[in-house]
């Protein structure tokens, strides 16, 4: 069964750290993996896709890793800030799905604080 | 920028009612979605359409049904809203993947729908 597993479920850091979240998948064959943030009460926004031959990618202080052999991916924030404070939700697409071949991944509740 | 805009940002029906959620987005994308979300179970697919008046169902289609009569709409129905259906309701859209074009998701602004 396709899963997507999200560590930690929840997390609070101080303004101006850094952090690490985890997204770990068993999603067979593997298309790509997304990353989305989502702010309280709004809809997701992407923030990175990476394919299998793609193991970094950079949006601004985010810095997204795939490792496809262990089937791990992390989103790295940088010098966070209050306005990083957000849900964020790994997505992977298996390949040969259609339009629904994603599977979700429930989200890291990330609460920066002044 | 691409837009997916909802027609609510906020309801509130009763039991039995007949509820209708509009998701219109301008970016000419062939593939649409609905999904709900609820705290602790993440987003779940309930139908999507790859096509006008084509639809798919999603992972849990029971109790909504959808209609696509024009490319860049596309309406989630609950023909008898229960309870059970308070959740917060989020529209997408997004091209097929080809050519090029990636099929990143464009998400609305979410409805939070109350039955009371």
């Amino acid at each position: 069964k396709n899963q997507v597993e999200q560590s930690p479920q929840s997390l609070i850091i101080l303004e101006g750290k850094n952090c690490t979240l985890q997204c770990n998948y068993t999603v067979s064959p593997f298309s790509n993996l997304r990353w989305y943030k989502q702010d309280t009460g709004r809809g997701p926004v992407s923030l990175t896709i990476m394919t299998f031959s793609e193991n970094t990618k950079s949006n601004g202080r985010y810095t997204a890793t795939l490792d496809a052999d262990t089937k791990q991916s992390s989103l790295h924030i940088t010098a966070s800030q209050l306005s990083d404070s957000a849900s964020y939700i790994c997505v992977v697409k298996h390949s040969g799905g259609g339009a629904d071949g994603l599977t979700f991944g429930k989200g890291t509740h990330l609460i920066i604080q002044p | 920028d691409v837009k997916v805009t909802q027609s609510s940002r906020y309801l509130v029906k009763r039991t039995g009612e007949k509820v209708f959620l509009e998701c219109v987005q301008d970016m000419d994308h062939e593939n649409m979605f609905w999904y709900r979300q609820d705290p602790g179970l993440g987003l779940r697919l309930i139908y999507f359409s790859y096509d006008v008046k084509m639809k798919e169902k999603g992972d849990i289609p029971e109790g909504y049904s959808v209609s696509r009569e024009k490319k860049e709409r596309f309406s989630l129905i609950l023909e008898s809203a229960s309870t059970n259906q308070t959740s917060m309701y989020l529209c997408a859209s997004s091209f097929h993947l080809q050519g090029g074009k990636t099929d990143t998701q464009y998400f609305g602004p979410g409805t939070r729908l109350t039955v009371l």
